[in-house]
């Protein structure tokens, strides 16, 4: 069964303080590997696909890159408005849907 | 470009009715669309997929009766919560995914309250 889990689940950080968000996940074989921001009350907005261990695509502050066993979103000096909820989700090879993770809650302190 | 819709954003009803939701992509043709059940501060849980022309596939646990999804066209689906109770009460969100694409995109959601 594929599975998705995120850490942090919360993170608070200060305006201009870099870190990172992990999502580690087991699929059968790999379709693509998806991140999303969703703000309260709002669907989730489209960030990313990765599709091989070594891809790496970037989106203004935001970094993401692909391992077998995880990815990693990395914010690089961010502000009060990149905070909202992160999700991560796979899909494997053959399937139509997406599995999410449980997602990271970033807070950016101005 | 790909952008998803739903109608409406909010609805409140009575217990024992029925409630429609429309999930429109507007700039694209969605062979597949998805519905999604959201409670506060959780993550988002698959209620069904549904293919344009073709019966929605219906995750375990998930009531089709209740829970009734068209997709008669390839920028329309619909779902359709019959007799409402205060336990359907959610947050629920669309996506939908075209022929060549791998991504999907989501609507903005509809925030269901039934009394």
């Amino acid at each position: 069964e594929d599975q998705v889990t995120q850490s942090p689940e919360a993170l608070r950080l200060q305006e201009g303080e870099s870190s990172s968000l992990n999502c580690s996940y087991t699929v059968s074989g790999l379709r693509g590997l998806f991140w999303y921001r969703q703000d309260p009350g709002k669907g989730p907005e489209f960030l990313f696909t990765l599709y091989s261990a070594g891809e790496e695509k970037e989106k203004e502050r935001l970094k993401a890159t692909l391992t077998k066993k995880e990815s990693f979103l990395h914010i690089t000096a961010p502000k009060p408005e990149d905070s909202a909820t992160y999700l991560c989700a796979v899909q494997s090879v053959g399937a139509q849907k997406l599995v999410f993770g449980q997602g990271t809650r970033l807070t950016i302190n101005p | 470009g790909a952008v998803v819709s739903q109608h409406p954003s909010r609805v409140i009803c009575k217990s024992g009715t029925s409630v429609k939701i429309e999930c429109r992509s507007l700039d694209f043709q969605a062979t597949t669309m998805f519905w999604y059940r959201q409670f506060p501060k959780q993550s988002l849980m698959l209620m069904a997929t549904s293919n344009e022309g073709s019966k929605a596939t219906y995750e375990q646990g998930v009531e089709k009766d209740k829970f009734l999804i068209n997709h008669a066209s390839l920028t329309l689906s619909t779902l359709t919560v019959t007799s409402a109770h205060p336990e359907d009460s959610s947050f629920y969100i669309c996506s939908a995914r075209s022929s060549g694409g791998e991504e999907q995109f989501f609507g903005p959601g509809t925030r269901l309250t039934v009394l």
